[in-house]
Order: C-alpha cells, then structure tokens, then sequence
C-alpha cells in the first residue's frame, strides 16, 4: 500500500475561518511534507516533519501552523488566511529511516484550498 | 541556491512517437532526482528515482537517465499513447537540511493526440 490520503477534497474559507487540513500514510514512513502548490506552478515546499518533529520550516506565515499527532498523521491548521493562499496543498511521504535520504516520495491526491 | 528548470514547456506529438523530456539544476550536490506525472488538479504520481550514484533506471515505456556533473536528466517515453497526456515534473532532493529539502522544476505539459 503506497497510498497518502488527505482530507478534505476540497475546501473553502473566509478569512477569519479557522480550519484544518488532514494527511495520513500507513507506509510506516518517517518523513512527512506540506508542499503549497499554485495555478501552472510546481510545488513549494513549506514544512518537514522527520519523526514527528518539525525539521523544515520555509518562512511560512504563522497563519499556517503544521502539526504531526503522530507518525501517520499531519495536520495544517489554517487561520486568518488571505485570498492569495488559494492554491492545491499536498502532504507527501517517505520513508527515510535511520538518517536514509534516498526513498520515494509519496504524495496524496492534495486539498484544493479557496480563500474568499 | 539550486534551480531546476524543464524544457520544454509544452509538447504536443501524435500517438505512438518517441519523446524526451529534459530537465536541468544547477547544483550537483544532490542526493536522487525525481519524475513525476501531475494530472490537472491532482497530486503527484512518482515514475521513475534515479539515485545519484545511478545513470539511468527503467519503467516499462519510460526511461530516465542522469548525468549529474552536467547537471541534467532527461526523461524518454517510448511509444507515446494520448493516457500519457499529463505534467511531467522532474525534482532534486538536496544534500542540505539533511536531505530533507526538495526543489522542484516547472514541468513539461505533454499532450498526445490520437
């Protein structure tokens, strides 16, 4: 099963609204991802999380906080966002085990975000 | 800073023909390279991981290949089919950040005309 899951499909928010998108991989992967992904871009990366700790941060905006209950499980909670953080966020997975750098990455089939 | 960049654009072949895809970055310090397919509006499926110790790795029709001093890899798909019409994206994971940053290109959008 090489499968990453997220939820919701599809999601739209003002900008006072608080929510929170949801990934999960049962691959027994250590390595999790939020990538931010615009209109005819590639993706963007914004945090890493390696064993359930952030390692990666890319100068996200504080409305955008990422949190990793456990080793299947990442959340991005989203507050007070703006209309130009509208995009298609992926959560990805790989393995990289025992400092290993070189696995696949997974990715879910993404969260279509719309900021009124 | 590492930049990854894909020719072409945009590429449009009748079904059944041969293409190569290519994709460039400028810093050799990389761990693996990285296709994928992109549908509109989907995630990513991966194709094919080429190790940078590798030269080439083969997936049925696909083939891709690394060079790593010159900093390219191109990505061939033989016998092109119109179920191939997608993004293809290619992505360096780096050797900083301990190997957990990954840099992507802008992609290729390919469409197969039957």
């Amino acid at each position: 099963d090489t499968e990453v899951t997220q939820t919701p499909k599809h999601l739209v928010m003002g900008m006072t609204n608080k929510k929170s998108l949801k990934c999960e991989q049962h691959m027994g992967h250590r390595a999790m991802y939020w990538y931010k992904q615009k209109a005819k871009k590639p993706p963007e990366l914004m945090f890493v999380y390696s064993y359930e700790k952030l390692s990666i941060n890319e100068s996200v905006p504080s409305r955008f906080s990422p949190e990793c209950p456990n080793s299947s499980l990442l959340n991005l909670h989203l507050h007070a966002l703006q209309p130009e953080d509208s995009a298609l966020y992926l959560c990805a997975s790989s393995q990289d085990s025992g400092g290993y750098r070189r696995e696949t990455q997974y990715f879910g089939p993404g969260t279509r975000l719309l900021v009124l | 800073k590492q930049e990854v960049t894909q020719i072409p654009a945009a590429l449009s072949v009748p079904e059944g023909e041969n293409l190569v895809l290519n994709c460039s970055f400028t810093d050799s310090a990389i761990y693996n390279l990285q296709w994928f397919r992109q549908d509109p509006g989907k995630g990513l499926t991966s194709l094919l991981l080429i190790q940078s110790s590798q030269r080439e790795q083969t997936s049925g029709r696909l083939n891709a290949s690394l060079d790593k001093s010159s900093g390219r890899s191109t990505l061939y798909i033989a016998a092109s089919q119109p179920g191939d019409s997608a993004t293809y994206l290619c992505a360096v994971r780096l050797m900083d950040n301990y190997g957990q940053n990954f840099v992507f290109g802008p992609g290729t959008r390919l469409s197969v005309l039957p």
